[in-house]
């Protein structure tokens, strides 16, 4: 059974004030690890994808990178607009087009 | 320029009454999904369809039936809603193993009292 589990629940940043989250996965077979962001009252909103350890990718102020284990969302230098839940996602090669979410981390950025 | 619509948007429903969930795709996607998201459970898949006539049980399906008549529209039906089903329900899309995951809708808040 595939499991997500991202860390913190919640992080409080300043504006300008650097960070990562977490997310620790446990899959048969990676075949894509995904990240979304939510904004409240709004469904999820994809921004990566990233299929093998090493991979990073870039948007903006956020750069996602993946291990055999886990994978970290950066965020630099973060500005108010980037408030909002992260989630990560995988796809294992058991789960056929089928994604396992973690809980999410709410990220509060105040000016 | 729509991607993925449900209706409504927010009810509130009495215990023990019936409903049904809309959700609608313009993109051709083969796949669609029902989630519910609740505090502190993350996302849950409760059914999701493979292809139109096609249905699949998800990790929390108890309680919910679906039904994909046409490949556009994905039902999602309460029949006796209880209270353990208030929750905020995403319906998604997808094709197969897109490299984008899913296109979500932007829910529905259910409340049963």
């Amino acid at each position: 059974e595939d499991q997500v589990t991202q860390s913190p629940e919640a992080l409080r940043l300043q504006e300008g004030e650097s960070s990562s989250l977490n997310c620790s996965y446990t899959v048969s077979g990676l075949r894509g690890l995904f990240w979304y962001r939510q904004d409240p009252g709004k469904g999820p909103e994809f921004l990566f994808t990233l299929y093998s350890a090493g991979e990073e990718k870039e948007k903006e102020r956020l750069k996602a990178t993946l291990t055999k284990k886990e994978s970290f969302l950066h965020i630099t230098a973060p500005k108010p607009e980037d408030s909002a839940t992260y989630l990560c996602a995988v796809r294992g090669e058991t789960s056929g087009s089928r994604l396992t979410f973690g809980e999410g981390t709410q990220l509060t950025v105040n000016p | 320029n729509a991607g993925v619509t449900q209706t409504p948007k927010f009810r509130v429903l009495k215990t023990g009454q019936s409903m049904t969930l809309l959700c609608a795709q313009d993109m051709n996607h083969e796949y669609m999904y029902w989630y519910r998201q609740d505090p502190g459970m993350g996302l849950r898949l409760i059914h999701y369809s493979v292809g139109e006539g096609t249905t699949a049980k998800g990790e929390v399906p108890d309680g919910y039936n679906v039904s994909r008549l046409k490949k556009q529209n994905f039902l999602l039906g309460l029949e006796s809603a209880a209270p353990s089903q208030t929750s905020v329900y995403f319906c998604a899309s997808s094709f197969w193993k897109d490299s984008y995951g899913y296109t979500f809708g932007s829910g529905t808040r259910l409340t049963v009292v």
